[in-house]
């Protein structure tokens, strides 16, 4: 079964500092690749998606996530974070020919002020 | 308008009742989906619905029965609650049952507490 590993848990930033999440997928064939944001108290959102294309995908916020197929990764990212960005943040992967994602356990991120 | 909508928001109730959360979308879409997210965020899939076809039902309890009245509505309903049935959950929408345009709109939330 895929499976979906988002290795850092918890993250700690102040204003400004860079973002990188990772993301890595245990499955070879075609996939399509979500990142979702769920602010505090609310729902999950989408920030950004990639189905096929340029492995590069700009988001919304800023964010932006880089496939590289190599590694089986979809790393999520922003040059510099704000308060506002404290939330928790999670990986999901659809395989070609399903429409059930598989979530990562999620990476919570604390931007201070 | 709310896209997919979820009610009650709280629910607070004993051990051993029954009850049930309603879902309704107003997307057009064509499956619905119902998940679980424990106390440390972790997101569990429950139920996928197409079509008024229960398409995916992983591994819960059968005390958990979706319900389906029609494509734009999946209710949740839990029979005899348990202290682990505390959560909060969500339900979900999407577009297509398969191919790649599959971006899941999600509902407010229930956070459910069992005392």
């Amino acid at each position: 079964a895929q499976s979906v590993s988002q290795h850092n848990h918890h993250v700690i930033l102040s204003e400004a500092a860079s973002l990188e999440l990772g993301c890595n997928y245990s499955y070879g064939g075609t996939v399509n690749l979500f990142w979702y944001v769920q602010y505090p108290g609310q729902h999950l959102q989408l920030l950004l998606k990639y189905f096929s294309g340029d492995p590069l995908v700009k988001g919304i916020k800023g964010f932006e996530a880089e496939f590289i197929k190599s590694k089986f990764s979809f790393n999520l990212r922003k040059p510099s974070v704000q308060w506002s960005d404290t939330a928790e943040y999670f990986c999901a992967v659809i395989l070609g020919g399903s429409y059930i994602p598989t979530f990562g356990r999620g990476t919570s991120l604390i931007v201070h002020p | 308008d709310t896209a997919v909508s979820q009610t009650p928001k709280y629910l607070v109730t004993q051990m051993g009742n029954d009850k049930s959360i309603k879902c309704e979308q107003n997307l057009g879409h064509d499956t619905m989906y119902w998940y679980k997210q424990d106390s440390k965020k972790f997101l569990k899939i429950m139920f996928s619905y197409n079509n008024k076809e229960l398409i995916i039902n992983e591994t819960v309890p059968n005390r958990f029965s979706p319900k389906s009245p029609d494509k734009a509505h999946l209710n949740l309903h839990i029979n005899s609650l348990e202290l682990g049935d505390s959560a909060v959950y969500f339900c979900a929408s999407s577009q297509d049952q398969a191919g790649g345009n599959n971006e899941q709109f999600f509902g407010p939330g229930t956070r459910l507490t069992v005392l």
